[in-house]
């Protein structure tokens, strides 16, 4: 079964400082990689995703991830986050023509004006 | 369009209480998750179902019952609430993209906060 994960639960930074978020996964076969992202009071929405092709992809809202195969990684990148980046950041991670997802257990993320 | 619609939104148990959370969604998918989320737990499978009439166990089944008896609803039951069952619970639901995957991106709801004392 697919494991997933995520380091520095809490991170707080100033506006403008950069955001690096950890991923790692333990499947040795092909998977498919999320980012999701919970604001405060609001459901789970879709950040970004990794099927296949390209392993630097974008998002929403400035984010990008970059899947390094090698490494079992997907880590998360904001070059310059805003205070509306509050929020808390999930890495999931499910095997090819699995149907369950499997998440981390989040990195709580609080930018300072 | 309201997406993925869970009901209620807050509720307070008593231990051995039972209930049910409803989850209800218009956009006509396939398949449909519960899970819980706590404090430095993330979120934790605990049934899904991959069409009408099918169920699923997840990571975290025990305690829990679920029924997907019409294709717009999923719903989960707590027949004798614990303590250990106080969480926030998640409904989602997904369809098969272009890709063929399941889970190219999941909608989820807003949440249930159940408390049970």
């Amino acid at each position: 079964a697919q494991s997933v994960s995520q380091h520095n639960h809490h991170v707080i930074l100033s506006e403008a400082a950069s955001l690096e978020l950890g991923c790692n996964y333990s499947y040795g076969g092909t998977v498919n990689l999320f980012w999701y992202v919970q604001y405060p009071g609001q459901h789970l929405q879709l950040l970004l995703k990794y099927f296949s092709g390209d392993p630097l992809v974008k998002g929403i809202k400035g984010f990008e991830a970059e899947f390094i195969k090698s490494k079992f990684s997907f880590n998360l990148r904001k070059p310059s986050v805003q205070w509306s980046d509050t929020a808390e950041y999930f890495c999931a991670v499910n095997a090819y023509g699995n149907n369950r997802l499997a998440f981390g257990k989040g990195n709580q993320v609080v930018v300072i004006p | 369009n309201a997406g993925v619609t869970q009901t209620p939104k807050f509720r307070v148990l008593k231990t051995g209480q039972s209930m049910t959370l409803l989850c209800a969604q218009d956009m006509n998918h396939e398949y449909m998750y519960w899970y819980r989320q706590d404090p430095g737990m993330g979120l934790r499978l605990i049934h899904y179902s991959v069409g009408e009439g099918t169920t699923a166990k997840g990571e975290v089944p025990d305690g829990y019952n679920v029924s997907r008896l019409k294709k717009q609803n999923f719903l989960l039951g707590l027949e004798s609430a614990a303590p250990s069952q106080t969480s926030v619970y998640f409904c989602a639901s997904s369809y098969v993209g272009r890709t063929g995957e399941t889970n190219e991106k999941l909608f989820f709801g807003s949440g249930t906060q159940l408390s049970v004392l």
